[in-house]
């Protein structure tokens, strides 16, 4: 049974860039959450989505931005990328976007701005 | 706004011993969940106990257990019996419309 899974690992930016990561929820698993955790942190809550629409959403700009597949895959999309966004960017899942459910996490993606 | 307080930034235990890590919370919720997970250095965060907060009785997952003070804002986790495999942050978290994370606690095991 295949857990959340996170691509790529590591991704290296400039300043200015744009990019995009991947998630691929828990098998059975509906809603994706995005976190974004700096350095000696706790995760942030950036936004959430559940059939193929952003339900909640964090304190993020809007140069934040995502989308959900039909087959619950998701995808955050950062424009504009400043030196502030270097951080580990955890994908979490669930079954609903029911509070009391435990989120599922991936590895994360490593993203380094220079 | 919820906020989620781990006032230990680092703690250490001898292996076999027992050690208790703090949290704190603020909610405005009535109906609101409370959750312990652990990020080794592999970084995947890992769900270690889960706490209704309707629920008097403290959750208890073999050698962790949490002592829940529902009046005080309190949630702390107590890991029993430490091995070396403990070895890692700890978030507290607590549930409204989203997931609110406190700033983790490092946990070292001295074998």
């Amino acid at each position: 049974d295949a857990g959340v899974t996170q691509s790529p690992t590591h991704l290296i930016k400039t300043r200015g860039q744009q990019v995009t990561l991947r998630c691929s929820p828990k098998s059975g698993h509906d809603t994706v959450s995005w976190y974004q955790q700096a350095l000696g942190q706790g995760p942030q809550f950036i936004f959430q989505y559940y059939e193929e629409e952003e339900r909640q959403r964090g304190n993020f700009p809007d140069r934040f931005s995502g989308h959900q597949f039909p087959n619950y895959s998701s995808e955050l999309n950062v424009n504009a990328l400043l030196l502030g966004d270097s951080a580990l960017y955890l994908c979490a899942s669930s079954q609903g976007t029911f509070s009391n459910q435990p989120q599922h996490f991936g590895d994360g993606t490593r993203l380094s701005i220079l | 706004a919820q906020t989620v307080t781990q006032s230990q930034p680092e703690m250490s235990v001898q292996e076999a011993e027992t050690v208790t890590l703090s949290c704190t919370y603020d909610t405005s919720e009535s109906d609101y969940y409370l959750f312990w997970y652990k990020q080794p250095p592999s970084r995947q965060m890992i769900l270690v106990i889960r706490q209704e907060a309707y629920k008097q009785q403290n959750a208890t997952e073999n050698r962790f257990s949490v002592n829940f003070q529902k009046a005080a804002k309190s949630f702390s986790l107590k890991i029993s019996d430490s091995q070396l495999g403990d070895a890692a942050m700890y978030f507290c978290a607590c549930t409204g419309n989203q997931f609110y994370f406190g700033t983790g606690t490092s946990l070292t095991v001295i074998p």
